[in-house]
């Protein structure tokens, strides 16, 4: 099945640190969201974004949807130790279904 | 707490095998999505039901069917189980837009 390309897969950091991540697909989308998922948890919803530039945040998350509408990215500004997880982007095309593209995930360690 | 809610959170059987997962949606949600994941795989969409109708397929195996009851819970039915069907299976609900909120899981193991 079809995957988003999300980039790095792996972020080793330090508490305190800021981190960036994007994902990249080949399709437009109309949505894209992105979520974290906790060891043996599902994913949880951080931020959804509706319009092509649209920066959203979420506290210390902030979301910015691209301008081509085929990329997003997602920052975490002054990372603290509950942020590790998997972070996944997904799209959305509104196109007379409402199935969800996930990205490969980046996953988040945080360096003590 | 996602308000969603699934059973069991793990499974194990053999191959050959038929089961049965279970997902109840949050209060209001008339929407409800199965997805798949694995590791080779990631998340999948597998089905979405709107309101007890089939709404959207995905990457559904023929061996694999879902359904939508009257009081909006939803059954996802897995048979002919294979030792590759080993996966964590997600339910999620929503209004029928593009928010989905996803339960905790069903973790699948095929021996």
């Amino acid at each position: 099945g079809q995957q988003l390309n999300q980039s790095p897969q792996s972020m080793f950091i330090q508490e305190g640190e800021d981190v960036s991540m994007n994902c990249t697909s080949s399709s437009i989308f109309n949505t894209w969201l992105w979520y974290k998922q906790d060891p043996g948890e599902g994913p949880v919803l951080l931020i959804a974004l509706y319009k092509a530039g649209e920066l959203t945040s979420n506290g210390r998350l902030t979301a910015q949807f691209g301008i081509t509408r085929k990329d997003s990215f997602l920052n975490i500004s002054a990372s603290i130790p509950s942020d590790v997880g998997i972070y996944f982007c997904a799209g959305l095309t509104n196109f007379g279904n409402e199935k969800l593209t996930f990205g490969t995930g980046t996953r988040l360690t945080i360096i003590p | 707490d996602s308000g969603v809610t699934q059973t069991p959170k793990h499974l194990i059987t053999a191959t050959g095998q038929r089961v049965t997962l279970r997902c109840s949606p949050r209060s209001g949600d008339l929407s409800v999505y199965w997805y798949q994941q694995s590791l080779d795989q990631g998340l999948q969409f597998l089905i979405q039901y709107y309101n007890g109708e089939e709404r959207a397929k995905g990457n559904i195996l023929e061996r694999f069917s879902a359904q939508q009851f009257p009081d909006l819970h939803s059954e996802l039915n897995l048979s002919s189980l294979e030792l590759g069907d080993s996966a964590l299976y997600f339910c999620a609900s929503g209004g029928g837009g593009d928010t989905q909120y996803f339960g905790p899981g069903t973790r699948l193991t095929v021996l």
